[in-house]
C-alpha cells in the first residue's frame, strides 16, 4: 500500500462548483499534514495545514481524521485560477527534531469558464 | 521571509557528462535540506537528506554514487548528477528547513534537467 494515496483525477468542473479532493495515508506514526497546490512544472506551494478539529481558510476547509487516517479538501466557488494539482503531504518525525513530508501524486482540478 | 532558491532554473546536458544543481536559502540558514525528483504525472521522491557538515542520507534506491550531495555551509546545498542519462532527465526540488522549525520546509523554484 502507498504511502499517501489520491485519486489522480483529472477533475473537470465548471466555475463555481464546490470540488472535494480526498486522500488517505498508511502510516499511523504521521504527525502533521498538508495540501499543497502544484502550477505545471513549478514547485509546490503551501495551501494549508490539516487539524483534526477541521480549519477553514476562505473558500477552502480542510480535515483530518486519524481513526480512518484519512484527510479531506474542499473547494468551495471554485474559480479559474484554481486550476492545479493539489498533493496531499502528511510529515513524520524520523528523528528528535527532524521530520520527512511524503507527498501523494496529486490531484488535478481543471476549473472550466 | 524563507525563500529558497536553486540554479540553474534549467539545464540541457549530453549523456555523459555531469551536471551540478545548487540549492541556497537567501534568509534563514537550513541545518537540513531534502533533494526531491519528480518525473511526469508522477509525486514528488525524496532522493536524499541532507544536513550541514555531514554525509547526506539516501533513500532506498538512490545511488549515492551517482547523486553527490553536498552541505558545506548552512545556506548551500549542492547536487551533482553524474554521469548523467537520458533517464535521468526529470525535475529536481529542493527544500530546506529552518533549525527552529524542523516541521516545516520551503521549496526551491527546481532544476528542469534534460539529458541529451
Amino acid at each position: 500500500r502507498k504511502e499517501v494515496e489520491q485519486d489522480p483525477g483529472p477533475f473537470n468542473v465548471p466555475e463555481g462548483a464546490t470540488v472535494a479532493f480526498n486522500c488517505t495515508y498508511s502510516n499511523s506514526a504521521s504527525q502533521s499534514f498538508f495540501w499543497y497546490r502544484q502550477d505545471c512544472r513549478k514547485e509546490p506551494k503551501l495551501l494549508m495545514s490539516v487539524y483534526s478539529s477541521g480549519n477553514e481558510d476562505g473558500r477552502f476547509t480542510a480535515q483530518l481524521n486519524r481513526a480512518s487516517q484519512y484527510i479531506s479538501l474542499l473547494i468551495r466557488d471554485s474559480k479559474l485560477s484554481d486550476s492545479a494539482t493539489y498533493l496531499c503531504v502528511v510529515n513524520k518525525e524520523y528523528g528528535a527534531g527532524s521530520y520527512q513530508l511524503t507527498f501523494g501524486k496529486g490531484t488535478k482540478l481543471s476549473v472550466i469558464p | 521571509g524563507a525563500v529558497v532558491s536553486q540554479h540553474p532554473s534549467w539545464v540541457i546536458c549530453k549523456s555523459g557528462t555531469s551536471v551540478k544543481i545548487e540549492c541556497r536559502s537567501l534568509d534563514f540558514q537550513a541545518t537540513t535540506m531534502f533533494w526531491y525528483r519528480q518525473f511526469p504525472k508522477q509525486s514528488l521522491m525524496l532522493m536524499a537528506t541532507s544536513n550541514e557538515g555531514s554525509k547526506a542520507t539516501y533513500e532506498q534506491g538512490v545511488e549515492k554514487d551517482k547523486f553527490l550531495i553536498n552541505h558545506a555551509s548552512l545556506t548551500l546545498s549542492t547536487l551533482t548528477v553524474t554521469s548523467a542519462h537520458p533517464e535521468d532527465s526529470s525535475f529536481y526540488i529542493c527544500s530546506a528547513t529552518p533549525p527552529d522549525r524542523g516541521h516545516e520546509q520551503y521549496f526551491g523554484p527546481g532544476t528542469r534537467l534534460t539529458v541529451t
